[in-house]
C-alpha cells in the first residue's frame, strides 16, 4: 500500500526555519513527481509545491517562493520542504501528496499523507 | 492564476438525497478538473480526476461532468459516510489551485 509519513511539523518562531520530511513507501518513489500542499486551520487547501522524480522541475507557489526550498532523496524515498523566513501566515497543516501519474507531472494528486502541523507564533 | 469557484459554500441534505456541487474556473481548463473529499481531521483524498473519471474504489454515486469553465459534482443518494467537505482543483496550469470547498452537513 501507498503510505505517506510526513514530520517535522511544530512550533517556530516568525523568521526561523523549519524542515519537514516526508517518508514515501508502497510505491516506486524515484519515478513521481511528488507536491507539499498546504491547510491553514479552518481553511481551505493551498498548493505549495512541486519537484519532479529527476528534480529537473521544479516549482512554487508565489506566497513561498524565495522562502521555501523543495528537494527528494530518492536513494531514501523522502521528501523534504525546507521553510526558511517564516510568517504567521505560513500556519498550516502540510501535507505531501502524489502526482497521479508516473513519470509525469499531471497536477492531480492521489494519495496523501496525513499531514504535519506547523505553527509560527511568537 | 486561475480561480476556482464553488457553490454552495456550504449545505444541508438528509441520506439518500440527491447533491450537486458546483464549480466554475475563471477560465477555460477543458477537462482538467479534479475532485476531493475530504473528513475532519484527515487528508483529502481524490475522488474524480478529468472532469469525470472516477478513481478505483470510489464508490458509483459520485459522478462528475462538465468542461470549459463549469463543473458538477453529484452524489446520487448521499450516504452517512459521505458527510464532509468537497473540493475541487485545477490541473491546467500552476499554480494549481483550488476551489474554497462545500461542506456537507446532515439536515
Amino acid at each position: 500500500d501507498v503510505q505517506l509519513v510526513e514530520s517535522g511539523g511544530g512550533l517556530v518562531k516568525p523568521g526561523g526555519s523549519l524542515r519537514l520530511s516526508c517518508a514515501a513507501s508502497g510505491f516506486t518513489f524515484s519515478t513521481y513527481s511528488m507536491n507539499w500542499i498546504r491547510q491553514a486551520p479552518g481553511k481551505g487547501l493551498e498548493w505549495v509545491s512541486s519537484i519532479s522524480s529527476s528534480t529537473s522541475y521544479i516549482d512554487y507557489a508565489d506566497s513561498v517562493k524565495g522562502r521555501f526550498t523543495i528537494s527528494r532523496d530518492n536513494a531514501k524515498n523522502s521528501l523534504y520542504l525546507q521553510m526558511n523566513s517564516v510568517r504567521a501566515e505560513d500556519t498550516a497543516v502540510y501535507y505531501c501528496a502524489r502526482d497521479r501519474d508516473s513519470s509525469g507531472y499531471s497536477g492531480i494528486f492521489d494519495y496523501w499523507g496525513q499531514g504535519t502541523l506547523v505553527t509560527v507564533s511568537s | 492564476d486561475i480561480q476556482m469557484t464553488q457553490s454552495p459554500a456550504s449545505l444541508s441534505a438528509s441520506v439518500g438525497d440527491r447533491v450537486t456541487i458546483t464549480c466554475r474556473a475563471s477560465q477555460s481548463i477543458s477537462s482538467y478538473v479534479n475532485w476531493y473529499q475530504q473528513k475532519p481531521g484527515k487528508a483529502p483524498k481524490l475522488l474524480i480526476n478529468a472532469a469525470s473519471s472516477l478513481q478505483s474504489g470510489v464508490p458509483s454515486r459520485f459522478s462528475g461532468s462538465g468542461s470549459g469553465t463549469d463543473f458538477t459534482l453529484t452524489i446520487s443518494g448521499l450516504q452517512p459516510e459521505d458527510f464532509a467537505t468537497y473540493y475541487c482543483q485545477q490541473s491546467y496550469s500552476t499554480p494549481w489551485t483550488f476551489g474554497q470547498g462545500t461542506k456537507v452537513e446532515i439536515k
